[in-house]
């Protein structure tokens, strides 16, 4: 089993949509649990830490449940400026600090 | 905000060539560096981690042989693909942290064998 797991998509959706995206991980030792944002062809960018009371930041919220061992990123008003590849990281419990990436669900925002 | 600078960006290669990736962490000192590869529409995948001063820890199915990981200052990492063959063409990228700080990302490498 994959470490962290998501669905690859592709989400196709309009404008202004509500999107949702999933995440599973198998280390039930992990602590560390973030969204990252990959545009093409560039590096990965942290959007977001992952807290187990679930957090927003404008119109992102994450979402934490600890025991289904599931991470979950709403994104509300969808802007073309969304698109990209969001990437489900976890921290790994061992091993130092490594953090391991899911495999990235493709979001397309068009007008 | 903390800087992670990876050089070079873009590098083609003739098959055979041993190529190497610079890390460095330009504000402060980076305790542990790690190095990840992705392949087209791939999830970033950790090859191996590294503590300054230390031989790295590789993953499950990284050959070490293959992947030369120095990482003799706080501030600078290398990875040398050796003899690279066209399979290596990958986008590589480093990251870097400072104890318990969050890791910091470069820009990463994209690597393309001929």
């Amino acid at each position: 089993r994959k470490e962290v797991e998501q669905d690859p998509g592709p989400f196709n959706v309009p404008e202004g949509a509500t999107v949702a995206f999933n995440c599973t991980y198998s280390n039930s030792a992990s602590q560390s649990f973030f969204w990252y944002r990959q545009d093409c062809r560039k590096e990965p960018k942290l959007l977001m830490s992952v807290y187990s009371s679930g957090n927003e930041d404008g119109r992102f919220t994450a979402q934490l449940n600890r025991a289904s061992q599931y991470i979950s990123l709403l994104i509300r008003d969808s802007k073309l400026s969304d698109s990209a590849t969001y990437l489900c990281v976890v921290n790994r419990a061992q091993a130092g600090t490594a953090l391991i990436f899911g495999k990235g669900t493709t979001l397309s925002v068009s007008s | 905000g903390a800087v992670v600078s990876q050089h070079p960006s873009w590098v083609i290669c003739k098959s055979g060539t041993s190529v190497k990736i610079e890390c460095r962490s330009l504000d402060f000192q980076a305790t542990t560096m790690f190095w990840y590869r992705q392949f087209p529409k791939q999830s970033l995948m950790l090859m191996a981690t590294s503590n300054e001063g230390s031989k790295a820890t590789y993953e499950q199915g990284v050959e070490k042989d293959k992947f030369l990981i120095n990482h003799a200052s706080l501030t600078l990492s290398t990875l040398t693909v050796t003899s690279a063959h066209p399979e290596d063409s990958s986008f590589y990228i480093c990251s870097a942290r400072s104890g318990a700080q969050p890791q910091h990302f470069g820009d990463g490498t994209r690597l393309s064998i001929l």
